[in-house]
C-alpha cells in the first residue's frame, strides 16, 4: 500500500532563507509526481509535474526531483518570500485494482516572516 | 481554457436540505474527482469518474452523498438529506489519464456549510 509522509509537518523560516520539503514514498514505484501549494481558503494550485522520464523539474525559484530507487521526493524554494507561504502537498498514487487516482497526505505547512 | 469551473462557490443551507454542487472540467480530459477538505480529515477522495463512469466511489461517505456524470462536461455532487458534518470545502479536479501519468487541475472549491 502506497502512502506518503511530508517531512517537517510545519516550517516557519525568516525571508530570503533556501529551504527544503520533502516526501517520503513507502512504495519507491512511483510514475509521476505533481506537487501543489495550497493557500488558506483556497484551493490547490499545482507548481511543477515530474514526468516518470525526467528527475526534477524547474520553475523559477522552485525546483523538485524525484528519486524513484528511494522513494523521495524534494521541494527546494530559493530565496523564500512571505507570498510563498501556503501549505504544500505531494500527493501519492494509489494502485487500487489497477485504476489510477491521486492521494494527498497532510503536507507541509509553510510560514516565511518578512 | 478556463480551467475546473466549480458552482457555487459558497452554499448556506439549512439541515435536511437538498444541496447541488457542480463541476465542468477542463475539455477533453477523460477523468474527473471529487474531493471534500475539511480541518479534521484533510483532502479525502469522494469518488472519480473515467469517460463518465464512476470507477471508485468508497469514499462517498454514505447513501446520502451520490454524483453524477450526464455527460463529458459535467458532473454534479449532490448531498440529500444535508447534516452540519457535512460541512467542507469540496472540491473537483480533472485529468487527462488520471495520476500518476498526468497531471491534476483543481477547480477553486464550494465552501458548504450546513446550519
Amino acid at each position: 500500500k502506497q502512502e506518503v509522509t511530508q517531512i517537517p509537518a510545519a516550517l516557519s523560516v525568516p525571508e530570503g532563507e533556501n529551504l527544503v520539503l520533502n516526501c517520503s514514498f513507502t512504495d519507491s514505484a512511483i510514475y509521476n509526481l505533481q506537487w501543489f501549494r495550497q493557500d488558506p481558503g483556497k484551493g490547490l494550485t499545482s507548481l511543477l509535474l515530474i514526468q516518470s522520464s525526467q528527475r526534477e523539474q524547474t520553475s523559477g525559484r522552485l525546483n523538485a526531483s524525484l528519486d524513484k530507487s528511494s522513494g523521495r521526493s524534494t521541494l527546494y524554494i530559493a530565496a523564500s518570500q512571505p507570498g510563498d507561504s501556503a501549505t504544500y502537498l505531494c500527493p501519492y498514487a494509489a494502485n487500487r485494482g489497477g485504476n489510477n487516482d491521486m492521494r494527498f497526505g497532510a503536507g507541509t505547512r509553510l510560514t516565511v516572516k518578512p | 481554457d478556463a480551467g475546473v469551473i466549480q458552482s457555487p462557490r459558497h452554499e448556506v443551507t439549512e439541515m435536511g436540505q437538498e444541496v447541488t454542487l457542480r463541476c465542468k472540467p477542463i475539455s477533453g480530459h477523460d477523468y474527473l474527482f471529487w474531493y471534500r477538505q475539511t480541518m479534521m480529515r484533510g483532502l479525502e477522495l469522494l469518488i472519480y469518474f473515467n469517460n463518465n463512469v464512476p470507477i471508485d466511489d468508497s469514499g462517498m461517505p454514505e447513501d446520502r452523498f451520490s454524483a453524477k456524470m450526464p455527460n463529458a462536461s459535467f458532473s454534479t455532487l449532490k448531498i440529500q438529506p444535508s447534516e452540519p458534518r457535512d460541512s467542507a470545502v469540496y472540491f473537483c479536479a480533472s485529468s487527462l489519464e488520471g495520476y500518476p501519468y498526468d497531471g491534476y487541475t483543481f477547480g477553486s472549491g464550494t465552501r458548504l456549510t450546513v446550519v
